[in-house]
């Protein structure tokens, strides 16, 4: 069964960078054609997507965070990291990872990490 | 950015009755919408892929439907592990949208 496990702190102070790692177990990050995703949501508001990343660094971003957004893929640790930086309290949030799948050409996130809430203040 | 709309925002509905819940893209989209439920505090779970496809292990009371720009999620008999929100979700394009997201609430 495959697992994803975040880590990384709840509290980023504003204008410094926000640190995310995404363990995955159970299965590697080399696997086929997977894609792995972040994602975060907004306390009360809608799921928005960050970036989706392949193991030799593709990586597709969100537009409007693309600027500010780091994606990187250690295969020797089966990890990915999130870097936003600098950070406002809009980037309050519950992040995740999670695996992009693929049948056809339908695409969709089917394992998720447990998500970890990181709040921005001072 | 497509745009997903969905409605009602919110329900209420009692076990055993039959809930559809609706999501309306900017532009076509083909097959390409996804829809998750996620209950409080925790991650949203796949339900339907490429807007008809039951994912493994999802119970049958759960179906999809819809091409172009209108979809629409189905659970034929409510059950109380289905009260919970949900969301729509396009792939159509390479920026991945969500809907608002429809709260379905106990009667």
């Amino acid at each position: 069964q495959l697992q994803l496990q975040l880590s990384g702190p709840g509290l980023v102070k504003p204008s410094e960078t926000l640190s995310l790692t995404c363990t995955v177990s159970g299965g590697s990050i080399r696997s086929g054609s997977d894609f792995w995703g972040w994602i975060r949501q907004p306390p009360g508001k809608r799921p928005e997507w960050i970036a989706s990343v392949f193991y030799n660094g593709d990586t597709y971003y969100n537009p409007s965070l693309r600027s500010r957004v780091t994606i990187l893929v250690d295969t020797s640790k089966n990890q990915l990291s999130l870097n936003l930086s600098p950070v406002t309290a809009a980037d309050t949030a519950v992040y995740y990872c999670a695996r992009r799948a693929e049948s056809g050409s339908w695409l969709y996130f089917d394992y998720w990490g447990q998500g970890t809430l990181v709040t921005v203040s001072s | 950015d497509i745009q997903m709309t969905q409605s009602p925002s919110s329900l209420s509905a009692s076990v055993g009755d039959r809930v559809t819940v609706t999501c309306r893209a900017s532009q076509s989209i083909s097959t390409y919408v996804n829809w998750y439920q996620q209950k409080p505090g925790k991650a949203p779970n796949l339900l339907i892929y490429g807007a008809s496809n039951l994912q493994r292990g999802v119970p049958s009371r759960f179906s999809g439907s819809g091409s172009g720009t209108d979809f629409t999620l189905t659970i034929s008999s409510l059950q109380p592990e289905d009260f919970a929100t949900y969301y729509c979700q396009q792939s159509f394009s390479n920026m991945w949208t969500f809907g608002q997201g429809t709260k379905v609430e106990i009667k």
